[in-house]
């Protein structure tokens, strides 16, 4: 199975500030990472498909990149409304995985 | 595009139960569905795909206690759940092919 570790569990930081969470997996898994936003009691919400495509109504501040094992999502300018909690999906192969999660407080 | 979770619970650990995911929106028997779980304030944890021809897949954890299944005529995934494990407690997702659109969740507690 594919191991994904998520970086930092914890997150503070400010309005307008630009903030980095990263995800390393255990094998290469040929950019199929997506990116999720969990708030208190919601389902997930997808922003980032397939490392680097924004979901369609997701503000553009959020981004996506890395390739092979290393994959990076980016808060531009960071927004009251984007505090929350943050996970990283593979879906290059069954079992898929999950990071464990980042959450990001307001400073 | 709409997912509905129903049929959560309090189970005694060793029972069984059902889950439902009625969808709506979509063409539901053109494309695989997924389960995903969350124990109480803990991460995500994929459990099961259904492909558009039935195939199946299952994560370690639940393989030969969980069987998903999908009823098109009816546009309804399922998840049956039997031998549950206090470690089973979580909210169940059902999710779309690609997760992107997932259901409001249902609660499961096992416990005696």
């Amino acid at each position: 199975d594919i191991q994904m570790t998520q970086s930092p569990s914890f997150l503070s930081a400010s309005v307008g500030d630009r903030v980095t969470i990263n995800c390393k997996a255990s094998q290469n898994i040929n950019k199929y990472l997506n990116w999720y936003q969990q708030k208190l009691g919601e389902a997930p919400k997808r922003l980032i498909y397939n490392t680097n495509n924004l979901q369609t109504g997701i503000p553009s501040r959020f981004s996506g990149s890395g390739s092979g094992t290393d994959y990076t999502l980016t808060i531009s300018s960071l927004q009251p409304e984007d505090f929350a909690t943050y996970f990283c999906l593979q879906h290059n192969s069954f079992p898929f995985t999950f990071g464990s999660g980042t959450k990001l407080e307001i400073k | 595009v709409q997912l509905v979770e129903s049929g959560g619970g309090l189970v005694q650990p060793g029972k069984s139960l059902k889950l439902s995911c009625s969808a709506s929106g979509f063409t539901f028997s053109s494309y695989g569905m997924h389960w995903i779980r969350q124990a109480p304030g803990k991460g995500l944890d994929w459990v099961a795909y259904i492909s558009s021809s039935s195939g199946t897949v299952y994560a370690d954890a639940v393989k030969g206690r969980f069987t998903i299944s999908r009823d098109n005529a009816k546009n309804t995934l399922y998840l049956q759940l039997n031998s549950l494990k206090s470690e089973d407690t979580a909210i169940y997702y059902c999710a779309s092919e690609a997760t992107d659109y997932w259901g409001q969740g249902v609660m499961v507690t096992v416990s005696s």
